[in-house]
């Protein structure tokens, strides 16, 4: 079974552009997680979602954030205009929908995104 | 979701047990204690879980005490390749949804 796949790996960019990190879940999965990872703390949620459809963006900052899953496969994260802060390492996980148990997550390796 | 308490660092000797601790002691009855690790340059990746009895896999040992309160995640015979964070994650089962992540602890096994 292949993993969750993120694309680009690495990624650096100067404060005020704009970036897009691309997720591909494992097949079949419906529930789509986006996390942020700040050097030194644990994995954050931004945004959760289920098939197509926003399940929870509370901690998303959507004045610079947003993200869409088109047809409820592959999903994108943006960051328009990116901040200094935004430097972290943003981890795409999926889980099949019946079985949203913790031991069901797949998590992608991550992109790491470097603000100068 | 409970809230947990994990050492920052660990150093564990190669082949040695590798004892990891974690304090809950907020649960409540229907939570479940999750383990996590997280290797260099890599996403978390599940390890065990339990809700009251210890368990056992293929990966690790999950000791939790009788009140509760802490658990205690056992690599039996650490090996290089276990250096990473562990995440000790208290939630409901079949809950759904987000995982909360603390700091985690920070194993360092060496030769």
């Amino acid at each position: 079974e292949a993993g969750v796949a993120q694309s680009p790996r690495y990624k650096i960019i100067e404060k005020r552009q704009s970036v897009a990190f691309w997720c591909n879940p494992i097949s079949g999965h419906a529930t789509l997680y986006w996390y942020q990872q700040i050097l030194g703390q644990g994995p954050k949620l931004l945004i959760q979602f289920q098939n197509n459809g926003v399940v929870d963006d509370s901690q998303l900052p959507k004045d610079r954030f947003s993200a869409e899953r088109l047809k409820g496969v592959d999903s994108t994260l943006k960051i328009q205009p990116a901040k200094l802060e935004d430097s972290a390492v943003y981890l795409c996980a999926s889980s099949p929908l019946r079985a949203q148990r913790p031991e069901g997550y797949t998590f992608g390796s991550g992109t790491r995104l470097t603000v100068v | 979701d409970a809230k947990t308490t994990q050492p920052t660092s660990m150093d564990c000797a190669e082949g040695r047990a590798a004892n990891l601790p974690c304090n809950h002691s907020t649960i409540s009855g229907n939570e479940y204690v999750y383990w996590y690790r997280q290797i260099h340059s890599q996403g978390p990746q599940y390890i065990i879980h339990g809700l009251k009895n210890n368990e056992t896999n293929e990966m690790a040992s999950l000791i939790i005490t009788e009140d509760r309160k802490s658990s205690t995640l056992i690599l039996p015979h650490a090996t290089l390749r276990d250096t990473a964070v562990y995440y000790c994650i208290v939630r409901g089962y079949n809950q759904g949804g987000k995982l909360i992540f603390g700091q985690g602890t920070e194993l360092s096994v060496k030769p």
